[in-house]
């Protein structure tokens, strides 16, 4: 199993500019989620997903859109690419077990973002 | 607002030594708490507590919670340089369909001196 996979690993955009983020896993895990994580803050979730065609806001989602069409893809959108965009970006996955579901979550090896 | 404050933020110790890392919360519907390592990458999984007074162990590391005071420990006896990295501690929530949402506090910075 190759886990979590997410690319590109680095990336430099120009404001204004769109791009996505690609997250992929092979476990057949049924919750995905995204988070940024910057200097000193933790990371904060952007969005998440429960399951193929569901998707919802965390806590940091303006700017970025996603999608689930599949169990196995959960992509990234950045619409317009601004400054404070600037972070590194893990992709995390998690499978169901029963009243445990779904908190051992497997990180993908990040995406380095820089919004010039 | 749900958070997560972990204590202290970084920390320099040398080989040997034993260190205890503090997690506390305030979030409604706590379901778990959960310890990361990270070193320069993805975070991984140390320990996941859902039960007061239940100590989880690996190795030299050990963690438990108290869920009347809401908070966890984590130890590391007898450090190692390897175990420089970046502790993170996350609450998970118990409601609807944010099951899966974690809360991660900012992380404690340990560096191990040889």
């Amino acid at each position: 199993n190759a886990g979590v996979t997410q690319t590109p690993k680095f990336q430099v955009l120009k404001t204004g500019q769109s791009m996505t983020l690609q997250c992929a896993q092979d476990m057949n895990h049924e919750y995905m989620s995204w988070y940024r994580q910057d200097p000193g803050m933790g990371l904060r979730l952007i969005h998440y997903s429960v399951g193929a065609g569901i998707t919802d806001q965390g806590e940091v989602p303006n700017g970025y859109n996603v999608s689930r069409s599949t169990t196995e893809d959960f992509p990234l959108r950045l619409l317009s690419a601004a400054p404070s965009q600037t972070s590194v970006y893990f992709c995390a996955s998690s499978y169901s077990r029963g009243d445990e579901f779904p908190y051992e979550q497997y990180f993908g090896p990040g995406t380095r973002l820089t919004v010039t | 607002e749900d958070k997560v404050v972990q204590s202290p933020l970084s920390l320099v110790v040398h080989e040997g030594d034993t260190v205890t890392l503090n997690c506390s919360y305030e979030v409604t519907n706590f379901r778990s708490l959960l310890w990361y390592k990270q070193e320069k990458k993805a975070p991984t999984f140390l320990f996941m507590l859902t039960s007061s007074g239940i100590e989880k162990k690996s190795g030299r590391l050990s963690s438990i919670l108290d869920k009347k005071e809401l908070f966890s420990i984590l130890n590391i006896t007898a450090t190692q340089t390897g175990d420089s990295a970046v502790y993170l501690c996350a609450v998970g929530l118990d409601y609807g369909g944010s099951q899966g949402n974690l809360i991660f506090g900012k992380g404690t910075k340990l560096s191990v001196k040889p």
